[in-house]
């Protein structure tokens, strides 16, 4: 069945930092999305890619998606406290696939 | 944003007794929803996703006659955890898709911390 690969699972960063957590999949992806968990919380949606090779921006976030559409990645510009969390990218359609997900974490 | 309500937020319980959790979609019709199991420090692992009206799909390795989902209606799903033992312990998290928007991002439950004794 469809795996997908997420590294690193554990990242500590200086405040002020940047950050970069990668997604691979073994099958090629209708679209992957991510999602950001803070300690204690559930996950909360980000954005959705579709098309290969997009690039979408949210402030400090960058999300890619490859050119084969097998593997993304989510890039963080100078971190902040409140970017801690655990960043999970999830590929498929309807059913989604959940990758293990990269714990941040941002030290002040 | 679309909101899902999960109930209860935690549960303890006695093992072999069974134990009902509840979905509810608050703002927006959800067609399909899922449930998920997920371990401390682990990713979310699909357990079944349920439409609207009919059968839940179980995913490999999850048993359907233990873990019972019913989807009465767009907005509720309940899962029913049947004859509990100790491994069933975990955080128990929901989510539904809905028709809305064109997407097919899933909005979250809170989640249910499941402990059983």
């Amino acid at each position: 069945g469809q795996q997908v690969m997420q590294i690193p699972q554990y990242q500590h960063v200086q405040e002020g930092e940047d950050f970069t957590t990668y997604c691979n999949s073994s099958t090629t992806l209708s679209n992957i999305q991510w999602y950001k968990q803070r300690p204690g919380g559930h996950p909360v949606f980000l954005i959705q890619l579709v098309k290969s090779g997009e690039v979408k921006k949210q402030k400090r976030l960058t999300f890619q998606f490859g050119e084969a559409k097998k593997n993304s990645s989510l890039h963080i510009t100078a971190t902040q406290t409140t970017d801690v969390g655990t960043y999970f990218c999830a590929g498929g359609y309807q059913k989604v696939t959940f990758g293990i997900g990269t714990k941040l974490q941002v030290i002040p | 944003g679309a909101v899902v309500s999960q109930h209860p937020s935690r549960v303890i319980c006695k093992s072999g007794t069974s134990v009902k959790i509840e979905c509810r979609s608050l703002d927006f019709q959800a067609t399909t929803m899922f449930w998920y199991r997920q371990f401390p420090k682990k990713s979310l692992m699909l357990m079944a996703t349920s439409n609207e009206g009919s059968k839940a799909t179980y995913e490999q390795g999850v048993e359907k006659d233990k873990f019972l989902i019913n989807h009465a209606s767009l907005t509720l799903s309940t899962l029913t955890v049947t004859s509990a033992h100790p491994e069933d312990s975990s955080f128990y998290i929901c989510s539904a898709t809905g028709l809305a928007g064109g997407h097919n991002e899933q909005f979250f439950g809170p989640g249910t911390r499941l402990t059983v004794l």
